[in-house]
């Protein structure tokens, strides 16, 4: 495609329900991340993976949260037992290839409201 | 402390007017510096990347950044309504691949 693209951008929970939500990364792209916008702040880092090996997960705020890209491609995120407090826009982006200070591509987000 | 501080706003100005935003970061181990751009309710869109010391332009864009200071600065020229959006900064450097940004700037050009 010829962006990154996110599902569902929207999604409705009731507390304690599990949600997933998806991401399409460019074709061909290397790396992949997830971030975290709470209403009214900048993105925050939650994980990051290079192909299917998930490299860096230190921006994830609980153990309910986890990430997984099994064929190096499409990434799901899964947040188990939601909490009010997981509100939140997330993000997933893109870079082609692996290094530091690579241009890294958003998709439009999915917005998360827990009830 | 944030290791990256931006000015909140909200800004409005009006039309044609010269825009300043501006960022300051506390870690040294950033290296290259990014303004983002987001519409509401899409994903942010890069605007500006820069490596070094020094300005960059493009087009009515120029990206500043001053690494004595650890200041980080983007203006527009001549503002349109077409503006209006959040502007992040970010930067990623060290070991690490991730961006680090700031809370956001929204601005509002009025025509």
């Amino acid at each position: 495609g010829a962006g990154v693209s996110q599902s569902p951008r929207y999604k409705v929970a009731k507390r304690g329900q599990d949600v997933a939500l998806r991401c399409d990364p460019i074709s061909g792209h290397v790396s992949l991340f997830w971030y975290q916008q709470a209403l009214g702040q900048g993105p925050e880092f939650l994980t990051y993976f290079q192909n299917e090996a998930q490299l860096d997960k230190s921006g994830l705020p609980s153990d309910r949260f986890f990430a997984e890209r099994p064929e190096g491609s499409v990434s799901t995120l899964k947040i188990q037992r939601t909490q009010q407090e997981d509100s939140a826009v997330y993000l997933c982006a893109s870079s082609f290839i692996a290094g530091v200070g690579d241009t890294q591509y958003f998709g439009p987000g999915t917005r998360l409201t827990v009830l | 402390q944030k290791e990256v501080e931006q000015d909140p706003g909200p800004l409005s100005v009006p039309e044609g007017a010269i825009v300043s935003l501006n960022c300051t970061y506390s870690n040294s181990a950033f290296q290259y510096f990014m303004w983002y751009r987001q519409y509401s309710r899409k994903g942010p869109e890069l605007l500006m990347y820069t490596y070094s010391s020094g300005n960059k332009e493009d087009g009515r864009f120029t990206a500043q950044v001053d690494k004595s200071s650890k200041y980080i600065s983007l203006f527009i020229r001549d503002s349109q309504p077409s503006d209006s959006a959040t502007y992040l900064c970010a930067k990623s450097g060290g070991s690490a691949r991730q961006l680090t940004f700031g809370s956001g700037t929204q601005l509002t050009v009025l025509p």
